[in-house]
């Protein structure tokens, strides 16, 4: 079965400061992973996704994530994180089979949290 | 293109009652599925229809059960209500065909169930 752990729970850091989020997966095939943002009362947004090819994947808001197979991880990244970046981060596996990919399995998600 | 919307986006029922909610998916898009999101259990997977049949289903007792029409358009009904239901209901579309990108899922607001 597959799954996803997302480490930290909570994050606080400046704005303009570096931020990576982590992200680990245990999927027996090539993985299908994403990261989705909420924003309070929001639903999901897609922020980037990987299922093949280059492992350093952009997606938006300036967000990069890198595929480490070797590691089974799919951590976020943002060069310098704005205020309105604040909000809750998830990490999602599907199988990338057309049977299930679209069954995601999500983290428990990081809730970010940037001071001024 | 519009994005995926959700009705009601906010319901209050009693205990024993049933419910149904409705998403649209994003036009073109054949792949809906439902996802539950709670404090205490995260994001879990509900069921997913693809072409007006289930193709994949999660976790859940038969009191969760949904349906999808011709047009794509998707409702979920929960019969019995139990207080442990009160969640917010988030739905997701894609193309739902072979090929990376297809299963890209894409998230309505959701629908905030509250169960008295």
């Amino acid at each position: 079965a597959q799954s996803v752990t997302q480490p930290d729970i909570h994050i606080t850091v400046s704005e303009g400061a570096s931020l990576e989020l982590r992200c680990n997966y245990s999927y027996g095939a090539t993985p299908y992973l994403f990261w989705y943002v909420q924003s309070p009362g929001q639903g999901l947004q897609l922020l980037l996704k990987y299922f093949s090819g280059d492992t350093l994947v952009q997606g938006i808001k300036g967000f990069e994530a890198e595929f480490k197979r070797s590691q089974s991880s799919f951590n976020l990244r943002k060069p310098s994180v704005h205020w309105s970046d604040a909000a809750e981060y998830f990490c999602a596996v599907g199988a990338l089979n057309t049977g299930t990919a679209s069954k995601l399995t999500f983290g428990t998600g990081t809730r970010l949290q940037v001071t001024l | 293109k519009a994005g995926v919307t959700q009705t009601p986006r906010y319901l209050i029922k009693t205990r024993g009652q049933q419910v149904t909610l409705s998403c649209s998916p994003i036009s073109g898009h054949r792949s809906v599925s439902w996802y539950q999101q709670t404090p205490g259990q995260g994001l879990q997977f509900l069921f997913e229809y693809f072409s007006e049949t289930q193709r994949n289903k999660g976790n859940f007792p038969g009191r969760f059960s949904g349906r999808q029409f011709s047009n794509s358009r998707s409702e979920m009904n929960v019969s019995t209500l139990e207080l442990g239901d009160s969640a917010l209901y988030l739905c997701a579309s894609s193309l739902g065909r072979a090929g990376g990108t297809s299963y890209e899922q894409y998230f309505g607001p959701g629908t905030r169930l509250t169960v008295t």
